[in-house]
Formats: structure tokens, C-alpha cells, sequence
């Protein structure tokens, strides 16, 4: 029973597109959303946060969109660069001091 | 302002021996989580610790695994006769315990574990 859900296991784009992760929750007590990336034999590094009261928060090159209704949120790279290259965890939490929840993982391959 | 650190970053262990896995939090952070990876997997949640006390340890399985974190010095996820099964990177993250959607958590760079 996979509370919060990613669908798309891998995903390639060129250089400078823009790439789009998708996660979905079924855990409608998830206020507070989290994206991180993980390269291999490294820890997952915080990218970029969302609490339910926003519907979009951007920060660089990296914005995250909420809809709430849908149960559903992505995770926005524009212009997507070969560093970027990682896999990438979508984790929900119902809030201050509850565990967070995270999704299986997308790995994304940006191609030069 | 170092990380989350954790060591050792590989352990090996063979079947029925104990696995210790130490975490030492960002400075200023309260609170440690203990997560594990199985291969091919996402990180899954095994428990919550604030300074001498468990908060939530529902994702630990129920026998021979415990976590501490004491007053003093790094918290411990402690293995008693792994197996086979156990073998997976464990991530230790810390967050500051700020209440309200601001409690980011920081996560360590891991420990393989592997048992033979």
C-alpha cells in the first residue's frame, strides 16, 4: 500500500529541455511535500519544499506545483543539465513530528 | 557547519554477528531519523528520535533491531544476528524539530550494510 506514488521509474531529456517528475499521494493528511535527489552512494539532498497552503513554490531552476485536489504534485527543471542527472524522491509528511513518507524514487537522465 | 554524519560508510558483517550504525546529527538539529534501502528500492522509515527518546518506531521491524539517542554522543541503530535480508544502505537524517512546515530533514551519506 504505497502512500505516496511515482510512477515514471526513469526518464531521459536533452540538454536543456525541461524535465517534469510527477508524484502522486493517496494520504489526504499530507500537508508538506519534499523533493530530493540522490546520486549513487551518496545521502538524498533536500532540493525544494511545499506546504499545502501554496500551490507553487520556485526556486531557481527548480519549481514545485501542488494541486491539492488531485493529490498531486511535480517537480519542474528548466533548463534541465547534465549534473542534474540523479534519482529523484518525492516525500510527504502529515506534519510536524511525523515521519515522512517517500515515494520509490524517478531516475532521470539528461542526455547532452 | 559540518553534515549529518554517519559511520562506518561500509560494514560487513556475517550472519548471526551485530551491526552498529552511528549517526551524528547536523549542529543545532534534535532530531535523527533512521531510514533504510533495500537495492532498487526507495528509502523506507524505521524511526524518529528526539535527545534520550523514541518518538515513533512504527517502521522498526519488531525483533532485533533498536535505536537510540543519547544525551551525549551520536545515535546508534543497533542490528542484533543479522541476516541475509538485512543487507541495505541505511541513512540517518537529522532536522532541527521546528514546529509547522518548515523541518526540512538533512540526510547523512549512508551506511552499506552487507552481510555475508
Amino acid at each position: 500500500d504505497q502512500q505516496v506514488k511515482q510512477n515514471s521509474p526513469s526518464l531521459s531529456v536533452q540538454e536543456g529541455r525541461i524535465s517534469i517528475l510527477n508524484c502522486d499521494y493517496t494520504n489526504s493528511m499530507f500537508d508538506y511535500f519534499l523533493w530530493y535527489k540522490k546520486y549513487p552512494a551518496e545521502g538524498p539532498t533536500f532540493l525544494i519544499s511545499i506546504s499545502s497552503i501554496k500551490d507553487k513554490n520556485e526556486d531557481g531552476r527548480f519549481t514545485v506545483f501542488l494541486n491539492k485536489s488531485a493529490k498531486h504534485l511535480s517537480l519542474h527543471i528548466v533548463p534541465s543539465q547534465p549534473g542534474d542527472s540523479a534519482v529523484y524522491f518525492c516525500a510527504a509528511s502529515p506534519g510536524y513530528g511525523q515521519n515522512f513518507v517517500f515515494g520509490p524514487g524517478t531516475r532521470l537522465s539528461v542526455l547532452p | 557547519n559540518a553534515g549529518v554524519m554517519q559511520n562506518p560508510r561500509h560494514l560487513v558483517r556475517r550472519r548471526g554477528q551485530e551491526a552498529r550504525l552511528r549517526c551524528s546529527p547536523m549542529k543545532g538539529h534534535s532530531h535523527v531519523y533512521w531510514y533504510r534501502q533495500l537495492p532498487e528500492e526507495g528509502l523506507k522509515f524505521m524511526v524518529y528520535l528526539q535527545k534520550e527518546n523514541i518518538i515513533d518506531e512504527s517502521g522498526m521491524p519488531k525483533e532485533r533491531f533498536s535505536a537510540e539517542f543519547p544525551k551525549e554522543g551520536p545515535s546508534i541503530l543497533r542490528i542484533q544476528q543479522v541476516v541475509r535480508g538485512d543487507s541495505a544502505a541505511y541513512f540517518c537524517a537529522s532536522s532541527r524539530g521546528l514546529a509547522g512546515a518548515t523541518d526540512t530533514q538533512y540526510f547523512g551519506p549512508g551506511t552499506r550494510l552487507t552481510v555475508l
